[in-house]
């Protein structure tokens, strides 16, 4: 079955500092990847895709200069949470698009900003 | 933007129990996909479907995709402890089969 990992699954750091997650497939290649964010006991909001080898889709709302999206190869594609905050605190799930339109989701990485 | 609502918000049921939740839009959509998430895990698909009035099963699941395109149901028969959980609903919108909306979330309890 496709499989996706993240890493790290869970981080915490102080309020300032950048945050890079790693989004991989691990047995199939994806052209087209998503982040969400989850915060507590609500849904999941899709932040942007990320296409490889060009530029992320943001969703409205969402600041590109502080999410920054890299999907630089076939099975990887990066979010790097600039200056985090506080509020910046969510659990960040990713999703690889399979063949037929799936979407095949990560285990989440729980940031925690002090 | 569009919404999906998920109805109930949550249920707490027996062992054995079948039970029923729903998902409705304001507008239509092209795909409806249900998920479940246990706590802090990703998503898991259960069930997809594609086309208007289609009736899929996927074990005890069972899921219909509303001929209106504007909702979907999903049933479980006979509860197990393991399907606790938060189960989602998700849509594609038309002109868009890339993306997904996904629904409030029912949180689901099963007590022994």
């Amino acid at each position: 079955g496709a499989v996706v990992s993240q890493h790290p699954s869970r981080v915490i750091c102080k309020s300032g500092t950048s945050v890079k997650i790693e989004c991989r497939s691990l047995d199939f290649q994806a052209t087209t990847m998503f982040w969400y964010r989850q915060f507590p006991k609500q849904s999941l909001m899709l932040m942007a895709t990320s296409n490889e080898g060009s530029k992320a889709t943001y969703e409205q709302g969402v600041e590109k200069d502080k999410f920054l999206i890299n999907h630089a190869s076939l099975t990887l594609s990066t979010l790097t949470v600039t200056s985090a905050h506080p509020e910046d605190s969510s659990f960040y799930i990713c999703s690889a698009l399979g063949l037929i339109n799936e979407q095949f989701f990560g285990p989440g990485t729980r940031l925690t900003v002090l | 933007g569009q919404q999906l609502n998920q109805s109930p918000q949550s249920m707490f049921i027996q062992e054995g129990e079948d039970v029923s939740m729903n998902c409705t839009s304001s507008s239509i959509f092209n795909t409806w996909l249900w998920y479940k998430q246990d706590p802090g895990e990703g998503p898991v698909l259960l069930i997809a479907l594609y086309k208007a009035g289609e009736l899929t099963s996927n074990g005890r699941l069972t899921a219909q995709f509303g001929i209106t395109r504007k909702d979907s149901f999903l049933n479980i028969s006979a509860s197990i402890p393991s399907d606790v959980g938060i189960y989602f609903c998700a849509g594609s919108p038309p002109g868009n089969t890339d993306k997904l909306i996904f629904g409030t979330g029912t949180r689901l309890q099963v007590f022994p």
